[in-house]
Parts: structure tokens; sequence; C-alpha cells
């Protein structure tokens, strides 16, 4: 139990699917975090938002498109993936967002996709 | 941009061996946070790291952040198989940024 719940566990999909990464954190805190973790690569952070809003996109591709409708809530939306994009997708959440001092991030257990 | 490098990337103890992973900033870092991820888990927040020079100890796990504020390591005493798992460092101004990892095996 890590007060992050990431939704699916595993996912499948076809490079012209759409589908959704889902992440809620029962903390209070008030940021979130996609991170994407690749096979022998750091931790890649994607996406950071604070108290709803977008804060920091890595450069990220436009086939991920994040959403963050409350300060509990982080979607992932996914299209037009491609096998690259296979990774364990990683949602964290911490106190603090976008400063100096984030806090320790707490991590959920990950959605682990799969880009056919 | 900022990096953070840590070495080694894998590292293999006999159990009751000791272990250290060091990882170094191209900058200087305001903070410097490890964390923790086991086969198949998620990373796991162990400690942070804020003041030149700091060492802190957690049982057997001794951390230390520099005195320029850009490296740091931990150092494990007499591993367990417990430690297994890859240790991350992570650090930045804005944003943490994470190290590479270093993977421990330890053998019983």
């Amino acid at each position: 139990e890590t007060g992050v719940t990431q939704t699916p566990r595993h996912l499948v999909m076809g490079m012209t699917n759409k589908k959704s990464l889902k992440c809620e954190q029962h903390l209070g805190h008030n940021a979130m975090y996609w991170y994407k973790q690749s096979a022998k690569k750091p931790l890649e952070l994607m996406f950071v938002y604070n108290f709803k809003e977008q804060t920091e996109n890595n450069s990220v591709p436009s086939r991920f498109s994040p959403e963050c409708p409350n300060s509990s809530h982080l979607f992932l939306h996914l299209h037009t993936l491609q096998p690259e994009d296979s990774a364990l997708y990683l949602c964290a959440s911490s106190q603090y967002g976008g400063r100096p001092n984030t806090g320790e991030l707490f991590f959920g257990e990950g959605s682990r996709l799969t880009v056919l | 941009g900022q990096q953070v490098m840590q070495i080694p990337q894998y590292q293999h103890v006999q159990e009751g061996e000791d272990f250290t992973t060091y990882c170094n900033s191209s900058t200087t870092l305001s903070n410097i946070q490890w964390y923790k991820q086991r086969p198949g888990g998620h990373p796991v927040f162990l400690i942070q790291l804020v003041k030149s020079g700091e060492v802190k100890k957690q049982k057997r796990l001794t951390f230390q952040f520099g005195e320029a504020k850009k490296n740091s390591s931990l150092h494990i005493t007499a591993t367990q198989t417990t430690d297994v798992g890859t240790y991350f460092c992570a650090g930045g101004i804005r944003q943490l940024t994470f190290g590479s990892g270093t993977q421990l095996t330890v053998l019983p």
C-alpha cells in the first residue's frame, strides 16, 4: 500500500490504439509526476503538475498527453505510440512541486506498457 | 542540462560484505535524495540530504553529501539478502534528476 495507486498495472496496445493510464494519490499532496523507466536507463521525468497546473514538460512527444483534473488524480493519455515507448510508467506525488526542495517522492507501483 | 552520474552500474557482493555506490552531479545540488527499488517494485524513498558535508545513518546504511554539494555516496555495512535491489540517487535545483542506479546483488 503506497498511497499512490496506478491502473492498469499492465497494458498491451497496438500502435494505432488509444489508451489511458490513471494515477490517484491519497496523501493530500500538491504535486504529481509522470516518470518513464526503460531498461538500462535512468528514470526520466515526463510531466509535473503542481496544484493542477502543468509546470514541467520535458520535451515529451505529443503522443503522450497528460491530464490533471485535480490534485489527487493524474492521467496519461496514449495515442499512436511506438514500440520504443514500451516501458514502466511511474506516477509519483510529493508535498511540493517545482521548488528547490520538492520533498520525497511517493511512487505508485507503475503501469507496465508494451506497444506492439 | 543537469546530469547525475552513478557508479558502479552493477555490484555483486557476498552476504556480509560492504557495498558503496557513488553519485556525481555536473552542477551543484540543492539537495540529494536516495531511493531503493526492489526487483519488480517501485522506487521507495530512503533519505534526503541538504547540508554540505552532511552524514546520515540508518542502521547499516550511511549516506554522505559532499562538501561542494556535487557528489554523494551510500554505504551499506555487512550486506544482507534483503538489501538486494537498485539504489538511485536523485538531485536537482528545480526538479529531481535521477542517476542511472546501482543494481546490487547479494549472494548468500
